[in-house]
């Protein structure tokens, strides 16, 4: 079974600068899918980046970025520029390339951007 | 395009008492369908999934079911609720079959308090 951990569960930062959130996971597939979910005060869900097993690129979305380490089983949230938009839970997950297995979720992080 | 809805969005109950939660997927067929459960502070639990009308898996023993009476029709049920109930629940879809690499989509939830 897969399993998904985010060892923080707050931190803050300052406005304009840039954080790194971290991710850990465990899991004897070599084909899957990683994700980082965004989760603000409103309760909705939303997908913030996501990255492919297969590609050793990191996936970039505007002021999102991973480090995607794939022998060490990691895969960190960076946010540069920090808005007081980005204050929210940040949620990482896992699904595995093989079978119809659903999303497998770290407990969280809670971001707070501070003024 | 697609959409998810989900209702009520809020929902208060007694101990002992039914539910019934229903959430429907708009511009898609055969979704993939998920029920999540957040209690406060802590991160999603994966309750019920469907890849298809009546195959449902669950993922949690527990006093709640899930029913999938149509294709875009996911409904989370309970004859009696228990104080432990109480949370917030999301439903989810992803594309159906070997398009693995998309993400799930949510609704905005339900507050559901158990008194």
């Amino acid at each position: 079974a897969q399993t998904v951990t985010q060892s923080q569960p707050e931190m803050s930062v300052q406005e304009a600068e840039t954080v790194t959130l971290s991710c850990t996971y465990d899991t004897s597939e070599s084909n899957y899918y990683l994700f980082w979910y965004k989760q603000p005060p409103s309760r909705q869900m939303i997908l913030v980046i996501r990255q492919e097993a297969y590609k050793q690129q990191n996936a970039t979305e505007n002021r999102f970025s991973v480090n995607f380490q794939k022998a060490a089983k990691s895969f960190s949230l960076k946010i540069s520029d920090s808005q007081l938009g980005d204050t929210a839970m940040y949620f990482c997950a896992f699904m595995a390339y093989s079978g119809n297995t659903p999303l497998v979720f770290g407990k969280g992080t809670r971001l707070s951007v501070i003024a | 395009s697609q959409t998810i809805h989900q209702w009520p969005a809020t929902l208060v109950q007694p101990v002992g008492s039914p539910l019934s939660l229903e959430c429907t997927v708009e511009g898609t067929s055969n979704p993939n369908l998920y029920w999540y459960r957040q209690a406060a502070g802590r991160g999603l639990q994966l309750l019920f999934y469907s890849v298809g009308i009546g195959q449902i898996s669950s993922e949690v023993p527990q006093n709640l079911s899930a029913s999938r009476p149509q294709d875009r029709q996911f409904i989370l049920s309970s004859k009696k609720l228990l104080l432990s109930d109480s949370g917030f629940y999301l439903c989810a879809w992803s594309p159906p079959g070997l398009r693995r690499n998309q993400p799930q989509h949510f609704g905005d939830g339900t507050r559901l308090s158990i008194l």
